[in-house]
């Protein structure tokens, strides 16, 4: 199944700075989603974007998708405290079943 | 509507012994999905069940098991438990007709085997 690769693995940034997290998978997708995680809480959904789309924004949070090159990026401006938690995303394969499966995570945490 | 609800939160085991954890989707969603995650090996997908049939299955030994019943609710079983299976159990929920649908996740249940 297509599982996607999160990177860094951690990050650490004052509140007020941009946080970037990077997605990278293997074969061709249909989409691909980001959930956030709070500690030891369920996930949450952020945001899905389609393979014939570029870039997506939310609010403060914005995803690039390069199908090219296997990689999405999940950018989030003027950080604040309450966005530390753990980012995933979410590749669905193209012809593959409906369940995202998840990578390990990039661990953000915001210093107020 | 509700979200999707797990029980129990936590739960302590031990060795050799066997747990049920439960899981009710959010209303109108038809498909459950389990994941086991630990602090070495993320999240992991356990199975699918939709329409009160196994859909789609990950990785795991036969002592992990599941069934949803007909009003959608799921339970997942593990029998003989080894310390590995100390982990965060998250059930989602969803549609299951597009593939492009969220997925729902609940708190989950924390089990701890000693």
């Amino acid at each position: 199944s297509q599982q996607g690769e999160e990177d860094p693995q951690a990050l650490s940034i004052q509140e007020g700075e941009n946080a970037t997290m990077n997605c990278s998978y293997k074969t061709s997708i249909n989409n691909l989603q980001w959930y956030r995680q709070n500690s030891g809480r369920g996930l949450v959904h952020l945001i899905l974007i389609r393979s014939n789309e570029r870039e997506k924004h939310s609010g403060r949070l914005r995803v690039t998708l390069d199908t090219s090159k296997k990689s999405s990026s999940l950018l989030i401006t003027a950080s604040r405290a309450a966005d530390t938690a753990s980012y995933f995303c979410a590749p669905q394969a193209s012809g593959g079943s409906y369940i995202p499966t998840f990578g390990r995570g990039t661990s953000l945490i915001v210093h107020p | 509507k509700a979200g999707v609800t797990q029980t129990p939160r936590y739960l302590i085991k031990t060795r050799g012994q066997q747990v049920t954890l439960s899981c009710s989707p959010i209303s109108g969603h038809r498909s459950v999905s389990w994941y086991q995650q630990t602090p070495g090996q993320g999240l992991q997908f356990l199975f699918e069940y939709f329409s009160e049939t196994q859909r789609n299955k990950g990785n795991f030994p036969g002592r992990f098991s599941g069934r949803q019943f007909s009003n959608s609710r799921s339970e997942m079983n593990v029998s003989t438990l080894e310390l590995g299976d100390s982990a965060l159990y998250l059930c989602a929920s969803s549609l299951g007709q597009f593939k492009s649908e969220t997925q729902y996740f609940g708190p989950g249940t924390r089990l701890l085997v000693l």
